[in-house]
């Protein structure tokens, strides 16, 4: 089993700047999928980003962006321009392509706190 | 477009009782997954079905059961609830290449 880890519980941004949330996993495989979910406090999965394995480029998003070291097997997320709808918690995912049953592990999750 | 929806969206349970959650997807996809939410553990996933009329076990499935006999519906049943299944549950549903969408959850309370 893929083991993803997120070593943040927490973190706390002030708007308008810039906080970057680590994320590393644990695989064999060479085909996968990264993402970012965020949880808002109504409790709702939303999500943020995605990453190919097979695709060296970054995922952009706005103002979210990401960081993939695929060698270094870390996908960190980059929120820029902070602002108080970002306050949440946000997970990072792995999914195998080669599986097939395209089942996602979680890590435990960030708490992202944005100050006014 | 509903998406993906889920009832009941809170329940109180005792000890011993049953009771089934239903989850009910618009978008056609084939694939369907439960999972658990306890503090400080992410999301863990209790049991998958990859196409109508299949299921799976998923990392936590004992205590639980579930069953796809719609393509749209997964239901996921407590036989016995324990207080260790005290937990918010999540469907998700995911078609080929795409993340998977969530439904808003279930908070789940046996006292």
């Amino acid at each position: 089993a893929q083991t993803v880890t997120q070593s943040q519980p927490e973190m706390s941004v002030q708007e308008a700047e810039t906080v970057t949330l680590s994320c590393t996993y644990d695989t064999s495989e060479s085909d996968y999928y990264l993402f970012w979910y965020k949880q808002p406090p109504s409790r709702q999965m939303i999500l943020v980003i995605r990453q190919e394995a097979y695709k060296q480029q970054n995922a952009t998003e706005n103002r979210f962006s990401v960081n993939f070291q695929k060698a270094a097997k870390s996908f960190s997320l980059k929120i820029s321009d902070s602002q108080l709808g970002d306050a949440a918690m946000y997970f990072c995912a792995y999914r195998s392509e080669i599986r097939g049953d395209y089942k996602l592990s979680f890590g435990a999750g960030t708490t992202v706190t944005v100050r006014a | 477009n509903a998406g993906v929806t889920q009832t009941p969206k809170f329940r109180v349970l005792k000890t011993g009782q049953s009771m089934t959650l239903l989850c009910a997807q618009d978008m056609n996809h084939e694939y369907m997954y439960w999972y658990r939410q306890d503090p400080g553990m992410g999301l863990r996933l209790i049991h998958y079905s990859v196409g109508e009329g299949t299921t799976a076990k998923g990392e936590v499935p004992d205590g639980y059961n579930v069953s796809r006999l719609k393509k749209q519906n997964f239901l996921l049943g407590l036989e016995s609830a324990a207080p260790s299944q005290t937990s918010v549950y999540f469907c998700a549903s995911s078609s080929l290449g795409r993340g998977q969408f969530f439904g808003p959850g279930t908070r789940l309370t046996v006292l």
